[in-house]
């Protein structure tokens, strides 16, 4: 199973702010990262995929780059909407399709 | 519009069996492979299982491997998640997902339902 290690947990940041966050795969997935971006009570929502390529829908200010075993996500100006829990998940071969176990952005 | 609306939660005592469902609308039902999705409450996300589009390819985590039956009903544009023997820590938040594709096999999920919640619980 390949394990997803994300850092930090948490991120205190103020709007406007850029921000990045990390993400680790325990070996190389090439590109096979997503990105999903989760707020209190909801589902999560696809963000990015392919390591770089932005969901439908998806503000242009959200970027991602990375493959083989180190990716990053990207805000470029941090809106109050973006306070949200993001995942990075796996989908490299084969299952488990595992995920990060998450950085929370917050205020 | 893509729309995944999760039923069948609840309190289940262990050992238990239940039956979750999820109705798909706003695309093409049958040419999507489809997922199941757990969070456990306040934890991360967990990869439960995933069907092919044709229902003939299924895929499980190694915990639910047995108990747990995915499958799928293409005229009623329904998935499913036949849960037994149900443990505390199946416990969880329950989501159906679409996938990007129709394989099951390096996809991601692009749309999720609000989830359905599993309690199992003495």
């Amino acid at each position: 199973e390949i394990v997803m290690t994300q850092s930090p947990a948490t991120l205190s940041v103020s709007p406007g702010e850029r921000v990045t966050l990390s993400c680790r795969a325990s070996q190389s997935i090439s590109t096979k990262l997503a990105w999903y971006q989760q707020k209190p009570g909801q589902a999560p929502r696809l963000l990015l995929y392919g390591a770089s390529s932005r969901a439908t829908d998806v503000p242009a200010r959200f970027s991602a780059s990375g493959s083989g075993t180190e990716f990053t996500l990207t805000i470029s100006s941090l809106q109050s909407e973006d306070f949200a829990v993001y995942y990075c998940q796996q989908y490299d071969n084969r299952p488990p399709w595992t995920f990060g176990q998450g950085t929370k952005v917050e205020i | 519009e893509v729309q995944l609306l999760e039923s069948g939660g609840g309190l289940v005592q262990p050992g238990g069996s239940l039956r979750l469902s999820c109705a798909a609308s706003g695309f093409t039902f049958s040419t999507y492979a489809m997922t199941w999705i757990r969070q456990a409450p306040g934890k991360g996300l967990e990869w439960v299982s995933g069907l092919s589009a044709g229902g003939d390819a299924t895929y499980y985590v190694d915990s639910v491997a047995g108990r747990f039956t995915i499958s799928r009903d293409n005229s009623e544009n329904r998935l499913y998640l036949q849960m037994n023997s149900l443990r505390a820590e199946d416990s969880a938040i329950y989501y159906c997902a679409k996938n990007s594709g129709t394989i099951a096999l390096r996809e991601v999920f692009d749309s999720w339902g609000q989830g359905t919640l599993i309690t199992v619980s003495s």
